[in-house]
């Protein structure tokens, strides 16, 4: 069936420093892949997502890339701050539905 | 986005008994699901709660075990029946306007069954 692999599932920068998390997927008829924050005891909230018909998309300092080919998207946060501490979850469509299927997560820590 | 009233909260169960979670949007929505996540995983869907018709399950999900009603755009329940210590976990709704539009999650409902 369907499968989204994500990595790491933790990561810890220091404050200012870059993060990355990739996520892998398995159907090739997946075409929309949103992002997840989800902060501790709170609701995930979409951050950013991306369409299959375009390689990158950025807003301010986060940035989603996608290779369709290699079936894998990233999420780039750049200048990290405390406040970006959460789980984030990647999430792709199954096929053109409008279901998704979510990674296991990445809990990052950014570091004062 | 949609804001979406979610209840409870939170609960406290005995086991063998039921609970019903409610999921009230400020607007009318095409989508709504029901998702189930497990402390520190990632988020399960349960089913798909189809407006004026039976909700379409996911693998692993029983209508028995989680019957959904949603009587109109707006409005839709899921609940938990016949209770297992298992089925503790945060219940989230979530609504979606369009394909690839992205969701809005509701709140949560954090469960424990004892």
């Amino acid at each position: 069936g369907e499968n989204v692999e994500q990595h790491p599932s933790t990561l810890s920068v220091q404050e200012g420093d870059s993060a990355v998390i990739k996520c892998t997927y398995s159907d090739s008829a997946s075409n929309y892949f949103p992002w997840y924050k989800q902060e501790l005891g709170k609701r995930p909230q979409l951050i950013i997502d991306i369409r299959s018909n375009v390689g990158e998309k950025k807003d301010q300092r986060i940035a989603v890339t996608l290779n369709k080919t290699a079936k894998h998207f990233s999420l780039h946060i750049t200048e990290t701050q405390p406040e970006d501490s959460a789980v984030y979850f990647c999430a792709a469509s199954i096929g053109g539905t409008y279901k998704y299927i979510f990674g296991t997560g990445t809990r990052l820590k950014v570091l004062a | 986005s949609a804001v979406i009233s979610q209840k409870p909260s939170r609960d406290i169960c005995q086991r063998g008994t039921s609970l019903t979670i409610q999921c009230q949007v400020d607007s009318q929505v095409t989508m709504m699901f029901w998702y189930r996540q497990q402390p520190g995983q990632s988020l399960t869907l349960i089913a798909t709660a189809n407006q004026g018709s039976e909700a379409t399950y996911e693998s692993g999900f029983v209508i028995d075990k989680f019957p959904i009603s949603r009587p109109n755009l707006t409005f839709s329940t899921l609940t938990v029946s016949n209770m297992s210590p298992e089925d503790s976990s945060i219940y989230l709704c979530s609504v979606g306007t369009g394909v690839n539009n992205g969701y809005t999650f509701g709140s949560g409902t954090r469960l424990t069954v004892v």
